[in-house]
């Protein structure tokens, strides 16, 4: 049972526009969600994260949008770059139960073409 | 302020050997969580401990443990090894939970043949 979903394998976008990646979930526990950018053998790197009683976030380039009501998280990149070309992470955690676990989907693959 | 370490960096073991992973996570941060990363399965949870308590576990079997020291320094192992086992270990650390971040580490790269 995948409780976290990025249903798009790879997404293509041109430097310069904008770049959404899109993570759906079920379980309604979930109250916090982050996103991580990753390069092959490294870890994770931390990009921006949201709590469930807010509905977008901004940092810079990176704005995190979530659609409680839908459970659904989008992830805005603008202006994308071509050194944001890696696999994104959206992950979630139940921080009353589940402290520690994040609940990771299976990861989006950005290519940003210059 | 150094990162999330994590040693050894590769490692090749033969079936049915055991392992033995470490983490020493960001200083102050009492947290530290392993998961696996396979091409198939994705990153997987494996367990967390803090303050040296499991605080919770994933579905993995119990070849797979671990154990959190005093100074927060955390040990994965695995035993009687299986190829299916060949993965990237990562660890994370956090002062607690989500609000606060996870940070993690470059992970171990473990090959079993």
């Amino acid at each position: 049972d995948q409780q976290v979903k990025q249903n798009s394998p790879s997404l293509s976008v041109q430097e310069g526009r904008i770049s959404i990646l899109n993570c759906d979930y079920t379980n309604s526990m979930f109250d916090y969600f982050l996103w991580y950018k990753k390069y092959p053998a490294e870890g994770p790197t931390f990009l921006i994260s949201i709590s469930s009683i807010k509905d977008k976030n901004e940092d810079g380039r990176f704005t995190v949008f979530l659609n409680k009501s839908a459970k659904h998280l989008s992830l805005h990149i603008v202006p994308s770059q071509p050194g944001d070309s890696a696999v994104y992470f959206c992950a979630a955690e139940t921080s009353g139960t589940s402290y520690g676990k994040l609940t990771f989907g299976q990861g989006t693959i950005l290519t940003v073409h210059p | 302020k150094a990162g999330v370490t994590q040693t050894p960096r590769y490692l090749i073991k033969t079936r049915g050997q055991q392992v033995t992973l470490s983490c020493s996570p960001i200083s102050g941060h009492r947290s530290v969580s392993w998961y696996q990363q396979t091409p198939g399965q994705g990153l997987q949870f494996l367990f967390e401990y803090f303050s040296e308590t499991q605080r919770n576990k994933g579905n993995f079997p119990g070849r797979f443990s671990g154990r959190q020291f005093s100074n927060s320094r955390s040990e994965m192992n695995v035993s009687t090894l299986e190829l299916g086992d060949s993965a990237l270990y990562l660890c994370a650390s956090s002062f607690d939970r989500a609000a606060y971040g996870y940070t993690f580490g470059s992970g171990t790269r473990l090959t079993v043949v």
